[in-house]
């Protein structure tokens, strides 16, 4: 079975610093990798997602991720982070594809505060 | 464009009461997922159905807990005689079911938090 693992409970940053939340999952085959992120109140939101390709994927609002398969990490990345950002981000992973690849795994989850 | 709706979004019960969530897929959606956040941790899987047939329940606990997508209507998830251990909140998504399964995007919920008091 798969997991998920991201370093950081809460990251506490000024508006206009750069972020990067870790992500690194455990699985012995191909994965789907997935960022989601939850404002205030509000319902989980697709930021990004790489299934093949490319391995730099860009998202919404600027987010950026980078698989490193060798590492098995999936960084979310953002150059300068806005107070709008404030949010809790949630890594995922399913396989590839066959049994189980709908189940996603998430995650505990990064609180990001960011202070104006 | 209506996202996927749950409801209630709060939902407060005693204990051996009965819960019971829905959740409305987005429009144009056939399949339905739902996952449980107990505090302090990620969303965990629970079930995946289409419409009339559960196609995955493994995360589901074996006894108290069961969930329908019926043709007509939202998608049910029912919890018997709820515990406290119960209270956490439970996300929906949807997904259209057009790429392979892998592939298929879920989209979210608001979630409704269940308080077993």
């Amino acid at each position: 079975a798969q997991s998920v693992s991201q370093h950081n409970h809460h990251v506490i940053l000024s508006e206009a610093a750069s972020l990067e939340l870790g992500c690194n999952y455990s699985y012995g085959g191909t994965v789907n990798l997935f960022w989601y992120v939850q404002y205030p109140g509000q319902h989980l939101q697709l930021l990004l997602k790489y299934f093949s390709g490319d391995p730099l994927v860009k998202g919404i609002k600027g987010f950026e991720a980078e698989f490193i398969k060798s590492k098995f990490s999936f960084n979310l990345r953002k150059p300068s982070v806005q107070w709008s950002d404030t949010a809790e981000y949630f890594c995922a992973v399913t396989p590839y594809s066959g049994a189980g690849s709908y189940q996603l795994t998430f995650g505990k989850g990064t609180k990001l505060s960011v202070i104006p | 464009n209506a996202g996927v709706m749950q409801n209630p979004r709060h939902l407060v019960r005693r204990r051996g009461q009965e819960a019971r969530l829905r959740c409305s897929p987005m429009k144009g959606h056939s399949h339905v997922y739902w996952y449980r956040q107990l505090p302090e941790e990620g969303l965990k899987f629970m079930v995946y159905l289409q419409k009339e047939n559960i196609i995955d329940e493994s995360g589901m606990p074996k006894e108290r807990f069961s969930a329908e997508f019926p043709k007509e209507g939202p998608s049910i998830l029912r919890i018997q005689q709820v515990v406290r251990g119960d209270s956490a909140a439970y996300f929906c998504a949807s997904s259209p079911g057009t790429e392979h399964s892998g592939t298929d995007t879920q989209y979210f919920g608001p979630g409704t938090r269940l308080t077993v008091l």
